[in-house]
Order: structure tokens, then C-alpha cells, then sequence
């Protein structure tokens, strides 16, 4: 069981926005930074978001993260099928790092 | 840039010891301030954080797994490494490791991963 809370499953069109919750608490995203990862079919994670809003160099300005409390928020616009994989959002809580549970994006 | 590499045995007999290393290269794994950590994900499931060590050699576990963990470096051979003892089928996974900023704790590089399979 996460600590942090996605839901399991996001979907929406080409070319349309889709936004992916992660819930938590004072204990992790209250108080700390939070990251997301794009996890491909067969492939490692990789970082998306890092320090709730910053891209790392080579993610398009069609990712964006946001942070408000206890919850943070993954955005992305402008579908495209190839963004199509499993989301995590991950942040440190008390003594250890701690991930979502995950979301799977399915681009209709 | 910065790569990681993990290698070792892709099955292990229930009981004993899971041991992996993850090879660094393009940088060496003491400078900057970073940890280097380890995580797993079994298949079809979420990401587990399993725990890191920093330049200075600090430790820092996953309190469910702490029992059975020990994270060690090699700064001569830029690796470092994992050992899980006492395992099960529950420990069945791909293994990950990756670098951990020290700052914001966010993991980036990921190493490509190896499956480690637990069964006699």
C-alpha cells in the first residue's frame, strides 16, 4: 500500500490534456519536493518532474508539475500516442522515499 | 553523462543472497552530492524504494526491508552495490538502481534494470 495516492488509470484523446493527481501528507508531499516519472513499456523510469515543477533538459514544455499542500499534479498537453506508459510520482516521507502506486495513461 | 549498469545473477534459490552491482560511468560515483539507491518493481506492480548510500558511505534503508539489506561502495571500481539476504518469491523483481539528488531526492539516471528471479 503507497503512501501516496494515483489513480490508476488516466485516458483522453490526441491532442487533449490530461492531468494525474498524487495525494499525500504532511509527512511527504507537505513537506518535501515531489518528482514524477514516465515509465515506458519495458523500460526504466525516467524523470519527468523534479522539485514539483522543473523540467530536466530534453522534456518538452508539454509536461508541467504543480504542488498545493499535500497534493501535486502532473499535467500534460497535446497527446500524443508515444505518451502512452505508466506515470509515478514519488517524494521522501519521514525515512524513506516513498512512490505512488503508479498511473497508466491510455491515449484513445 | 552519468550511465548506470546493473549486473549479476538472474536467479537465486529461496534462503539466500540477492547480490547485484550497479557500475557507474561518465562521472565518478564520489563527486557531486548525491546517493546512489536502489529500487525494485515486481512485475506488473508499483516502484519499492529499497535504500541508498551516500559519497561519504551513510546508509539509508526501507524500514520493511532493513533486517535483510546491506548497501555497500566501491569508490576504486565507481560501483555500488546491494546485497538482500534470507530471500523469497516476494523478492522476484526487476531491480533498479539509480542516483538520488541529495537536495530534492529525485532519482535520475535510472539504470536499464535486471530481473532477478527467486525460485529454487
Amino acid at each position: 500500500q503507497s503512501v501516496l495516492t494515483q489513480p490508476p488509470s488516466v485516458s483522453a484523446a490526441p491532442g487533449q490534456k490530461v492531468t494525474i493527481s498524487c495525494s499525500g501528507s504532511s509527512s511527504n508531499i507537505g513537506n518535501n519536493y515531489v518528482s514524477w516519472y514516465q515509465q515506458l513499456p519495458g523500460t526504466a523510469p525516467k524523470l519527468l518532474i523534479y522539485d514539483n515543477n522543473k523540467r530536466p533538459s530534453g522534456i518538452p514544455d508539454r509536461f508541467s508539475g504543480s504542488k498545493s499542500g499535500t497534493s501535486a499534479t502532473l499535467g500534460i498537453t497535446g497527446l500524443q500516442t508515444g505518451d502512452e506508459a505508466d506515470y509515478y510520482c514519488g517524494t521522501w516521507d519521514s525515512s524513506l522515499s516513498a512512490f505512488g502506486g503508479g498511473t497508466k495513461l491510455t491515449v484513445l | 553523462q552519468v550511465q548506470l549498469q546493473e549486473s549479476g545473477p538472474g536467479l537465486v534459490k529461496p534462503s539466500q543472497t540477492l547480490s547485484l552491482t550497479c557500475t557507474v560511468s561518465g562521472g565518478s560515483i564520489s563527486s557531486g552530492s548525491y546517493y546512489w539507491s536502489w529500487i525494485r518493481q515486481p512485475a506488473g506492480k508499483g516502484l519499492e524504494w529499497i535504500g541508498r548510500i551516500y559519497t561519504s558511505g551513510s546508509t539509508n534503508y526501507n524500514p520493511s526491508l532493513k533486517s535483510r539489506v546491506t548497501i555497500s561502495v566501491d569508490t576504486s571500481k565507481n560501483q555500488f552495490s546491494l546485497k538482500l539476504s534470507s530471500v523469497t518469491a516476494a523478492d522476484t523483481a526487476v531491480y533498479y538502481c539509480a542516483r538520488e539528488d541529495d537536495y530534492g531526492y529525485h532519482f535520475d539516471p535510472w539504470g536499464q534494470g535486471t530481473l532477478v528471479t527467486v525460485s529454487s
